[in-house]
């Protein structure tokens, strides 16, 4: 099973921000929060992980809770080229184990 | 770089055939790991590899093989094609100078009839 859970479906207007939350309720002290997007039919693209502390980057920021048990991504403004399905999954960066993506949440940034 | 590639990137196969998909990566990572996506779903894990000569099993494994040989290729087998096999296959690759965010190749489109 999926150690995330997303909401399925999101719209977004065009221009505004999109904020993707994720629950990651049984997250373990040592697992980061990754999130992926994938677009159409091609593979996964990284977009951003964190472990506690808010992140940003030039694609995204991430907020993580104090507890870790939930986090959103936020995509500052949104364009059509956004219209992807965003996936959050949860993996220890210091070494690889079996990483298990969920259906993620397809957004929709309309015009 | 190259990155990650995949070939091919269409294939169809008769039910029984067996086949080979390649995988590549020009990285120097040393995890790499093989996905399957079927319809509307998300991405399965069906092998992985934590270095040359070690490999592991995924989520569903069943009536795939997979070796690594060397760090840049990690082949993917279908023993005896069933038609449950058509799906979408992603090869994917990490490594620690990269914080293991997995790079993905384009995929591999596989039907079986």
């Amino acid at each position: 099973d999926a150690k995330t859970t997303q909401p399925p479906s999101m719209d977004c207007a065009e221009g505004r921000a999109a904020n993707l939350p994720c629950n990651h309720s049984t997250i373990s002290g040592n697992e980061y929060v990754y999130w992926y997007r994938q677009i159409h039919s091609q593979g996964p693209q990284y977009i951003i992980h964190g472990l506690k502390n808010n992140e940003t980057n030039e694609m995204a920021s991430l907020i993580i809770t104090e507890d870790r048990k939930s986090s959103t991504l936020i995509l500052p403004h949104a364009t059509l080229r956004d219209t992807a399905v965003y996936y959050c999954i949860v993996q220890y960066s210091g070494g690889y184990q079996k990483v298990t993506f969920g259906t993620g949440t397809k957004l929709q940034v309309i015009p | 770089n190259a990155g990650v590639t995949q070939t091919p990137k269409f294939q169809v196969l008769k039910t029984g055939q067996s086949m080979t998909l390649q995988c590549a990566q020009d990285m120097n990572h040393e995890y790499m790991s093989w996905y399957r996506q079927d319809p509307g779903m998300g991405l399965r894990l069906i092998h992985y590899s934590v270095g040359a000569g070690i490999t592991d099993q995924g989520e569903v494994p069943n009536g795939y093989n997979v070796s690594r040989s060397t760090t840049e290729d990690f082949p993917l087998r279908l023993l005896s094609a069933a038609p449950s096999q058509t799906s979408v296959y992603f090869c994917a690759s990490a490594g620690e100078g990269s914080n293991y965010e997995q790079y993905f190749g384009p995929g591999t489109r596989l039907t079986v009839t």
